[in-house]
């Protein structure tokens, strides 16, 4: 099966660094996404990684390596506002759908 | 452009009662997705169109979930009869059909199963 996993909760104050981790399970995929998604609200597109390394839009960078299955969305000084949701996806060859991870809830606190 | 509209934007309904989402995608996009979204978990598909055809509703629980997307662009999703599992909130979303990058998601309609 396919499978993303993320840590549930993260905390950080503000103007910090946060590194939210992704790591999958999946057969052959286009590319990682990242989503962000606040309380009641619908699921945004924050960037998307197609090859493996780092992309960075902002005050958010993106990484993936496809041979360790691993991925991360980086959050550089942090603004209140980033409280939220996140969560890492993949389009699968297969199937073609976008699969989502289990989401990691970011708090940001004075 | 505007966004991917979903209504109702709550609706609250006894067990074994009959509810329908609706739908209406981004202008032009051929492909349409209906997630759901239990509190606490990632959207799972549930069933996903090209144009007014049906691509995957491998995830939908047939024996009470309907979706329809008539000529392609609107689309509804019915629960008949309800269960108090289907407490989640159903996103719509949309997309070109060629783009791998990201969907435009919809707000989402809560449902709560009483």
């Amino acid at each position: 099966g396919q499978s993303l996993e993320q840590p549930s909760e993260v905390t950080a104050v503000e103007g910090a660094i946060v590194q939210i981790n992704c790591t999958y399970q999946t057969s052959g995929f286009y590319g990682l996404s990242w989503y962000q998604q606040h309380d009641g609200g619908a699921p945004t597109f924050l960037s998307y990684n197609g090859l493996d390394g780092l992309e960075e839009t902002g005050r958010f960078s993106s990484f993936l390596s496809r041979s360790d299955s691993y991925g991360y969305l980086l959050l550089q000084e942090l603004q209140m506002k980033d409280s939220a949701s996140y969560f890492c996806a993949v389009r699968s060859y297969n199937t073609d759908k976008l699969i989502f991870g289990t989401g990691t809830r970011l708090q940001v606190f004075p | 452009e505007a966004g991917v509209a979903q209504s109702p934007r709550y609706k609250i309904i006894e067990k074994r009662q009959s509810v329908a989402f609706w739908c209406n995608p981004i202008s032009g996009h051929a492909t349409l997705y209906w997630y759901q979204q239990i509190l606490g978990q990632g959207p799972k598909l549930l069933i996903q169109f090209q144009n007014n055809g049906v691509v995957d509703d491998s995830q939908l629980p047939k024996d009470r979930f309907s979706a329809e997307r008539l000529k392609g662009v609107d689309s509804t999703l019915k629960i008949q009869p309800a269960k108090l599992e289907d407490s989640a909130v159903y996103l719509c979303a949309s997309s070109p059909g060629t783009n791998l990058y990201g969907y435009t998601f919809g707000s989402g309609t809560r449902l709560t199963v009483v």
